[in-house]
Formats: structure tokens, C-alpha cells, sequence
């Protein structure tokens, strides 16, 4: 079984500091990781993932997060946040399932930017 | 068009209505999935097409019924909903296999339902 929690369903930043947003997960295998991003009246759009290559990954829009397997943490990161960054992150979990992807999405954090 | 297509944006329809939504990929994936988002509630996901076979169906009540005609096309047929079905419906797609783009769901922009 797998699961991932995120810490903090509303995050606010001002404009320029940086951007945290923590996520763990939960997995009985060696797991890939995503975080996708939501903008209003949009679907998910990926950011990043973790597809155990190299535990500090690098996404769009300025964005990574680092896998530490000790601490069951995939922290999303950015240095200095942007107006633009304004939405609800998604952190998830998947493993294969004979041909699709079987993921599990934490329940999302809404990044607020204050200018 | 390019990515996923998910039509119609918004639907209004009563308790006893039959409605259908529809979701297009243009990617040339072999997978596709129907998720429901609702508020302070996390992505369900309600069935998986593999291969245009039914792989996944979790508890969803048969009140949605879910037709793959092909591997580029997804529908959800709906009939008889409650209120509590109002939410986002996510249509994905993704490709099975290794690959950089395996592994990754590409979502739809959602049709919006609300049931009165």
C-alpha cells in the first residue's frame, strides 16, 4: 500500500521568500513521486518527479524538491516566490501496475503568494 | 488539438437526467483514467481503461458508467446522480512502459458537474 501526507493545506508566502511545501509519503516499494500543480479551473499540470535517478529534482518554473528515503520526505521547494505561483500543489505516489499507473495524490496544499 | 480534451467544461443537470462527459487524448497513450475531485477531499480515483480494457472500478456506485470505445476516447455516462455527486471530473491519460514519459499522468482541464 501506498500514501502521502501533506503538511499544511494552506501555505502563504510573501512574494519573493521562499516556497515550502512538505510532503511524505508511504510505500512498500521503492516509490515514484510527483508533485503536480493546480491552477484555477484547470487540471493537474506535473512540476516534477522522482524517478530514483538522482534525489534532487529539478521541475518548472523554478521548482525542485529532494527525496530523502530516511526521513520518507519529498519536500517541494522554490528560492524565491512569484505572483504567479498562486495554486494548489499536489504531492503523489505510484507504483506500476501491470501497464497503468496506480497513483495516490495527497490532498493538496494552496500556496497563497502576498505581494 | 494537442494533450487531453475534456468536454463539456460545465454541467448543470437535474436527479434525473442522463448526461455523458467526454474526454479526447491526443498523445497516443495506452492508459486512461477518470478521478473526481471534491472539496478538502483528495483525487479519487474512479476507474482505469488499459489497453481500452476496464482495469480499475473502486466502489463507484453504477450510477457512472464508464465507456472506452477506443484507446484516444474516454466517456463517463451519468444517470440518476445525487447532490453529493457534484465535483470536478479529471479525465488522465498516460503510457504504459519505460521511457522519460513513463509513469506520468497527463490530466484534462475537468468538466465541472453540479447535480440540483
Amino acid at each position: 500500500a501506498q500514501s502521502v501526507t501533506q503538511l499544511g493545506s494552506h501555505v502563504s508566502v510573501s512574494e519573493g521568500a521562499l516556497v515550502l511545501l512538505r510532503c511524505n509519503y508511504s510505500s512498500s516499494v521503492p516509490p515514484y513521486l510527483f508533485w503536480y500543480v493546480q491552477y484555477p479551473n484547470q487540471g493537474l499540470q506535473l512540476l516534477l518527479k522522482y524517478t530514483s535517478a538522482a534525489t534532487l529534482v529539478k521541475g518548472i518554473n523554478g521548482f525542485e524538491a529532494e527525496f530523502k528515503k530516511s526521513e520518507t520526505s519529498f519536500h517541494l521547494t522554490k528560492p524565491s516566490a512569484h505572483m504567479s505561483d498562486a495554486a494548489e500543489y499536489f504531492c503523489a505516489v505510484t507504483v506500476n501496475s501491470g501497464g497503468y499507473q496506480k497513483v495516490t495524490f495527497g490532498t493538496g496544499t494552496k500556496l497563497q503568494v502576498i505581494p | 488539438e494537442t494533450g487531453v480534451t475534456q468536454t463539456p467544461r460545465h454541467l448543470v443537470m437535474g436527479m434525473t437526467n442522463k448526461k455523458s462527459l467526454k474526454c479526447e487524448q491526443h498523445l497516443g497513450h495506452n492508459a486512461m483514467y477518470w478521478y473526481k475531485q471534491s472539496a478538502k477531499k483528495p483525487l479519487e480515483l474512479m476507474f482505469v481503461y488499459s489497453l481500452e480494457e476496464r482495469v480499475e472500478n473502486n466502489s463507484v456506485p453504477s450510477r457512472f458508467s464508464p465507456e472506452c470505445p477506443n484507446s484516444s476516447h474516454l466517456f463517463l455516462h451519468l444517470h440518476t446522480l445525487q447532490p453529493e455527486d457534484s465535483a470536478l471530473y479529471l479525465c488522465a491519460s498516460s503510457q504504459s512502459g519505460g521511457g522519460s514519459g513513463a509513469n506520468v499522468l497527463t490530466f484534462g482541464a475537468g468538466s465541472r458537474l453540479t447535480v440540483l
